[in-house]
């Protein structure tokens, strides 16, 4: 059970490059998120889906795109890369149960991302 | 800014103490409040949660503690091992519609258990 896959691990970016991030998970669970990590900052969300075709913005959206065609896969696009984006990056999943929301996040292993 | 504060920033504690870890929040709507823990390397796994209908929960040598009129909770690791040593995030969220997935993170602390 592979669980939530992340790939790559590492990227280095010149500002102003586009790139995409891919999630896939193999749970079939209906909410799917993107946070990014800082020192100092925890995790922030930056966009999430409750279900194939439904997506979200949170905390930090600005400067990234997703979309999700399938429960399987949720790609986070970055249009024009800028060193403020140099992150760790997690996707997460999680099924989706009742009004209360997500109680149970599976994290993948990130991908770390430099932009010069 | 951040939505839940969560001190200290880093601690270490020797192999048996005790860690200790808090975290204060101002939305009074949040009323779920889980515990991520991360290993160089890795996503966060859920640790333990705790709803504010009780005070204390405990999960083996994991313990929260729950102080819904202060809006504080903390992670107490009892008898802590080298094995512990990894980044804790505290968490919270509240579970009105138009904020369903959106969880608040504390920035982090590191834990280094010493032999």
């Amino acid at each position: 059970n592979a669980g939530v896959t992340q790939t790559p691990k590492f990227q280095v970016l010149k500002t102003g490059q586009s790139m995409t991030l891919q999630c896939a998970q193999d749970m079939n669970h209906e909410y799917m998120s993107w946070y990014r990590q800082d020192p100092g900052m925890g995790l922030r969300l930056i966009h999430y889906s409750v279900g194939a075709g439904i997506t979200d913005q949170g905390e930090v959206p600005n400067g990234y795109n997703v979309s999700r065609s399938t429960t399987e896969d949720f790609p986070l696009r970055l249009l024009s890369a800028a060193p403020s984006q140099t992150s760790v990056y997690f996707c997460a999943s999680s099924p989706f149960r009742d009004t209360r929301g997500p109680e149970k996040l599976f994290f993948g292993s990130g991908t770390q991302l430099s932009v010069l | 800014q951040q939505q839940v504060k969560q001190s200290p920033q880093s601690l270490i504690v020797q192999k048996g103490g005790i860690s200790i870890i808090n975290c204060a929040y101002e939305n009074t709507a949040f009323d779920y409040f889980p515990w991520y823990q991360q290993f160089p390397g890795k996503g966060p796994a859920l640790l333990i949660a705790i709803r504010p209908d009780v005070s204390e929960k405990k999960e083996g040598r994991f313990t929260i503690s729950f102080n819904k009129s202060a809006k504080q909770f903390s992670l107490h690791i009892m008898d802590s091992q080298p094995g512990d040593s990894a980044t804790y995030f505290c968490a919270a969220k509240r579970t009105t519609t138009d904020s369903w997935g959106k969880l608040q993170f504390g920035a982090g602390t590191q834990v280094v258990v010493t032999p």
